[in-house]
């Protein structure tokens, strides 16, 4: 039961272009939306998030764009950077009681210099 | 300011053991999540600890269990042990008191092979 599908294993940018990674869930109760990136030999760190209520949040280089009727997401990293280059997890969570997580498998990034 | 540690790093064991391991929070963190994640994979929501007992719990068998010390540390435990289990282990801590809208920090994991 796949909640959260990331479709794309890989993806491979030239520096200084635009990244876009892409994330499908199915759940209608997930109301916050998270952006992880992992390096090899280390735990996911948190790079961006969004509420439901929203349709796009930004920091930096980073955006996150949420699409709820589509049930979609997307991460866009303008400009890439070579240290970039990492596993992204999308996650989607909601809370019953306690906070349920669900990761999708990852996509990982490739920013070649 | 102490992240979340995990503790061993590295463990092996053989079929039918049974594996204890540690995390303990980022400091002013009271919530603790266990995670599961296989090759290639993402990580697979176990169970979540606050208040010292178990609050949500993931498609995992019986053989998870876990507890939670009132210094909000916490332990995974797997009893009869199978190939399968054989993944990376994260923990991740969060605050309650801050909210429900709040991202996990994530230990480096334990890599559990099992023989």
């Amino acid at each position: 039961d796949q909640q959260v599908k990331q479709n794309s294993p890989s993806l491979s940018v030239q520096e200084g272009r635009i990244s876009i990674l892409n994330c499908d869930y199915t759940n209608s109760m997930f109301d916050y939306f998270l952006w992880y990136k992992k390096y090899p030999a280390e735990g996911p760190t948190f790079l961006i998030s969004i509420s439901s209520i929203k349709d796009k949040n930004e920091d930096g280089r980073f955006t996150v764009f949420l699409n709820k009727s589509a049930k979609h997401l997307s991460l866009h990293i303008v400009p890439s950077q070579p240290g970039d280059s990492a596993v992204y997890f999308c996650a989607a969570s909601y809370y019953t009681g306690g906070f349920k997580t669900i990761f999708g498998a990852g996509t990982r990034l490739f920013v070649k210099a | 300011d102490a992240g979340v540690t995990q503790s061993p790093t590295h463990l092996i064991k053989t079929r039918g053991q049974q594996v204890t391991l540690r995390c303990s929070p980022k400091s002013g963190h009271d919530t603790v999540s266990w995670y599961q994640q296989a090759l290639g994979q993402g990580p697979q929501f176990i169970f979540q600890y606050y208040e010292e007992e178990e609050r949500q719990r993931g498609n995992f068998p019986d053989r998870f269990s876990g507890h939670q010390y009132p210094n909000y540390s916490s332990e995974l435990n797997v009893n009869a042990l199978l190939l399968g289990d054989s993944a990376l282990y994260l923990c991740a801590s969060s605050s309650r008191k801050v909210g429900k809208s709040q991202p996990q920090h994530f230990g480096d994991g334990t890599r559990l092979s099992i023989l």
